[in-house]
């Protein structure tokens, strides 16, 4: 079975940090690029991030103007998990975090994990 | 970055109606265009895929249309289980926009 299984949510104060794993599972990992999607609470999708497929993805990750320059994301195909690093947090980054296959390169997302949930606030 | 809108917003609906979508990008994304089911508490669900691809499983009920700015999501007959909010989403280029969003109600 294609799963995303997410981790790593909390509750953390303004400024600080937090890392979000996503253990993929049922698919070639390396063979997609990956995407982040959060949804705040009562609030629509925003898509986050994605990165390329592959090893060599040091340049190839794209951001949301929104987090730009705070959060990193990454890969490491050897285990199968994709990460969201995040810093700097605002409380406007509070959202439940989805990471998200696509169907190929250009399609829809067509797997998505159960999210979880981040909470900014002090 | 494109921009993407959804109308109407919301909209209230019985068991039977047909209902459609809409949905508009800022610039030509070709059809490179999907759309999202999802539930409460729930992740989206994929419906359909490059403007008017079904995905797996998604009922016939369901189909999608059009190219370049203007699209279209169309529930032929609405189901009890249709009720829920859809968002489109674009492809094209970063950042992957999705619309806000059209909350469809029971009447």
């Amino acid at each position: 079975e294609v799963q995303l299984l997410e981790s790593g949510g909390g509750l953390v104060q303004p400024g600080g940090s937090l890392r979000l794993s996503c253990a993929a599972s049922g698919f070639t990992f390396s063979s997609y690029a990956m995407s982040w999607v959060r949804q705040a609470p009562g609030k629509g999708l925003e898509w986050v991030s994605r990165i390329s497929s592959g090893d060599d993805t040091a340049d190839s990750a794209y951001y949301a103007d929104s987090v730009k320059g705070r959060f990193t994301s990454s890969r490491d195909n050897s285990k199968n998990t994709l990460y969201l690093q995040m810093n700097s947090l605002r409380a406007e980054d509070t959202a439940v975090y989805y990471c998200a296959k696509p169907r190929s390169e250009i399609d829809g997302f067509d797997v998505w994990g159960q999210g979880t949930m981040v909470t900014v606030s002090s | 970055d494109i921009q993407m809108t959804q109308s109407p917003s919301s909209l209230s609906a019985s068991i039977g109606d047909r209902v459609t979508i809409t949905c508009r990008a800022s610039q030509s994304i070709s059809s490179y265009l999907h759309w999202y089911q999802q539930k409460p508490g729930k992740a989206p669900k994929l419906l359909i895929y490059v403007a008017s691809s079904f995905q797996s499983g998604v009922p016939s009920r369901f189909s999608g249309s059009g190219s370049g700015t203007d699209f279209t999501l169309t529930i032929s007959s609405l189901h009890p289980e249709d009720f829920a909010t859809y968002y489109c989403q674009q492809s094209y280029s970063t950042p992957f926009t999705f619309g806000p969003g059209t909350k469809v109600h029971i009447k």
